[in-house]
């Protein structure tokens, strides 16, 4: 079982570089996020999308493109790096109930912009 | 402004103790859910509860979810080793499908 897809699992950028994080799943599931998470910060919403063609904002978009062109993945694309990117990003792929989702990530990509 | 606050930040125990950790709101959710996270992997579920009272049991740990679903704890009996993780509480609010973490319990159980 496969489940949620992150490639690569480590990545180092030089300032001003541009890469796509990919993610895929195979949950058939509706619903894909993005996230960032940072040493005492949690987890940060980036992106998020609620079907293929539909993408939104979440808390910290700014610097980060995205785009959901099927239901299976949902890459981030980082525009131009800078060091505040460094990061440990995660995909996530949601279950929809009723009145709740559920969350089933990938391994994480680890981040660093030099 | 954080919306769970989760505590304590840190908890360092031996084997054998039992612990709680507590997700707080000022704002109320629609549902609330539990991870655990180890270095190097992405946060796996534990429960997810959505009625306010509600108590859900998974081996030696017992998750409450506030009866005016503020709030939400995590109660561990006899912790072990294999408990070491950070632990995330998330949750939903109204008709939003965004999940929002809290920033984590780090616990540690030495042997």
């Amino acid at each position: 079982n496969a489940g949620v897809t992150q490639t690569p699992k480590f990545q180092v950028l030089k300032t001003g570089q541009s890469m796509t994080l990919q993610c895929a799943q195979d949950m058939n599931h509706e619903y894909m996020s993005w996230y960032r998470q940072d040493p005492g910060m949690g987890l940060r919403l980036i992106h998020y999308s609620v079907g293929a063609g539909i993408t939104d904002q979440g808390e910290v978009p700014n610097g980060y493109n995205v785009s959901r062109s099927t239901t299976e993945d949902f890459p981030l694309r980082l525009l131009s790096a800078a060091p505040s990117q460094t990061s440990v990003y995660f995909c996530a792929s949601n279950l929809q109930g009723l009145g709740h989702t559920e969350a089933f990530f990938g391994q994480g990509t680890r981040l660093t912009v030099v | 402004t954080q919306l769970l606050e989760q505590s304590p930040q840190f908890l360092s125990i031996q084997e054998g103790e039992n612990l709680t950790v507590y997700c707080n709101s000022s704002s109320v959710f629609s549902s609330l859910q539990w991870y655990r996270q180890e270095p190097g992997e992405g946060p796996v579920l534990l429960v997810t509860v959505v009625t306010g009272g509600e108590v859900k049991k998974l081996k030696r740990l017992t998750f409450q979810f506030g009866d005016a679903r503020k709030d939400s704890s995590l109660h561990i009996t006899a912790a072990q080793p294999g408990d070491t993780g950070l632990y995330l509480c998330a949750g939903t609010q109204g008709g939003s499908e965004k999940l929002v973490f809290g920033k984590g319990t780090k616990l540690t159980v030495n042997p």
